[in-house]
């Protein structure tokens, strides 16, 4: 079973438009973090979030991490072609020695 | 930025061989290093953390005699899967963290492995 569950798992969604990947748990996390994987490479970070409540803006990214450090969304305003990929959700928890664990993942599809 | 280099991007090896995987960091020291396999459309896994100078720590239904791992050096960590089968062929990555550091975990590219 995995700790930490993403929804949906696959998006195929028109160039423009909104969409939202949520990230959830039981555990609370100290910190969550937000990766995009591009098929044969390794995951690049996007964003970490540590405060409850907090949200965090990459350009057209918007990150918010729950006030109760156990979920997190993901919001994409006008997606674009370039936006495809795999993204994946990753928490840690302060006493486990800096390790941190994916998500299930979601793949996103934005055709032109 | 920091950067963590991995080697080789890809093998392909017969069954029953051993194969080793490197990952190194470029430009910083690493006192942990993590090691992730991810199957074709999925996630990644951990499979380990290893810490320089010490044993590694193998997450659960990871077999530490099957996956040896190595970490030398603040700048060095190995992979080595042995009597490799094709259920081993997947896709490693390692991540490494510098000293002191919380975040982030710096990822190397991967290395994907076939075994036939």
């Amino acid at each position: 079973t995995q700790l930490l569950e993403q929804s949906p798992q696959f998006l195929s969604i028109q160039e423009g438009e909104n969409l939202t990947v949520y990230c959830n748990s039981s555990s609370v996390f100290s910190s969550l973090q937000w990766y995009r994987q591009e098929p044969g490479e390794g995951p690049v970070l996007l964003v970490t979030v540590v405060t409850g409540g907090e949200v965090k803006k990459l350009k057209r990214l918007t990150f918010q991490f729950g006030d109760a450090r156990k979920d997190s969304s993901l919001h994409i305003t006008a997606a674009q072609p370039g936006d495809t990929g795999l993204y994946l959700c990753a928490g840690a928890w302060r006493s486990s020695a800096s390790k941190i664990i994916f998500g299930s993942g979601t793949r996103l599809s934005i055709r032109p | 930025g920091a950067v963590v280099s991995q080697h080789p991007s890809w093998v392909i090896c017969k069954s029953g061989t051993s194969v080793k995987i490197e990952c190194r960091s470029l430009d910083f020291q690493a006192t942990t290093m993590f090691w992730y396999r991810q199957f074709p459309k999925q996630s990644l896994m951990l499979m380990a953390t290893s810490n320089e100078g010490s044993k590694a720590t193998y997450e659960q239904g990871v077999e530490k005699d099957k996956f040896l791992i190595n970490h030398a050096s603040l700048t060095l960590s190995t992979l080595t899967v042995t009597s490799a089968h094709p259920e081993d062929s997947s896709f490693y990555i390692c991540s490494a963290r510098g000293t002191g550091d919380s975040w982030p975990q710096h990822f190397g590219d991967g290395t994907r492995l076939s075994i036939l």
